[in-house]
């Protein structure tokens, strides 16, 4: 079973930024914090991933909790393309569990 | 384009026939990664080859076998399968298989399945 939970679905104005949660509650110490996104009918895509610090590259930031039980994943301008399925994985030793993700619309 | 590579993407097949999916990577990575995806439900993880050896099989039935000759090439040899093995299934890589920061998976597109 994935270890995360995420919900099923958001909406997102185009141009704003979309803010993806995402509950680690049973998170361990050394478990990265992975997300990909699936473009319909394509294979995951690599977003970021972090462990404690936040982290920010040229596709999304990752904010981690300190207690490290939940995270953020932010497009600060989401476009038409980024309109996918969000995955949140915790992964340790390259067990790697993708839940059901998130769908994000993204709406002109 | 992932640097993974996955052929046919495409793939009707009978219950009695045997075929095999093919995928190449050229990311000079050493572990591989087979995935299926089922309408509808998560991805599952099928098998994982480090270095050519391959270190975990999640309970995958026989008539599904994977081959990894070489760190590039991973195949799934695939017979008498059953029309609910109908999916997508994925092929990735990642630089190794030790995960933790490395294990940035890279993905193909992946073939689609459809036995009748």
């Amino acid at each position: 079973d994935a270890k995360t939970t995420q919900p099923t679905s958001m909406d997102c104005a185009e141009g704003r930024a979309a803010n993806l949660p995402c509950n680690h509650s049973t998170i361990s110490g050394n478990e990265y914090v992975y997300w990909y996104r699936q473009i319909h009918s394509q294979g995951p895509q690599y977003i970021i991933h972090g462990l404690k610090n936040n982290e920010t590259n040229e596709m999304a930031s990752l904010i981690i909790t300190e207690d490290r039980k939940s995270s953020t994943l932010i497009l600060p301008h989401a476009t038409l393309r980024d309109t996918a399925v969000y995955y949140c994985i915790v992964e340790y030793n390259n067990d790697m569990r993708f839940g059901a993700g998130t769908r994000l619309t993204v709406k002109p | 384009e992932t640097g993974v590579t996955q052929t046919p993407r495409h793939l009707v097949m009978g219950m009695t026939n045997k075929k095999s999916l093919k995928c190449e990577q050229h990311l000079g990575h050493n572990a591989m990664y087979w995935y299926k995806q089922s309408a509808k439900k998560p991805l599952e993880l099928m098998f994982v080859y480090n270095f050519k050896e391959q270190t975990e099989n999640n309970s995958v039935p026989s008539r599904f076998s994977p081959e990894c000759p070489n760190s590039s090439h991973l195949f799934l040899h695939l017979h008498t399968l059953q029309p609910e093995d109908s999916a997508l299934y994925l092929c990735a890589s990642s630089q190794d298989g030790a995960g933790g920061p490395w294990n940035e998976q890279f993905f193909g597109p992946g073939t689609r399945l459809t036995v009748l």
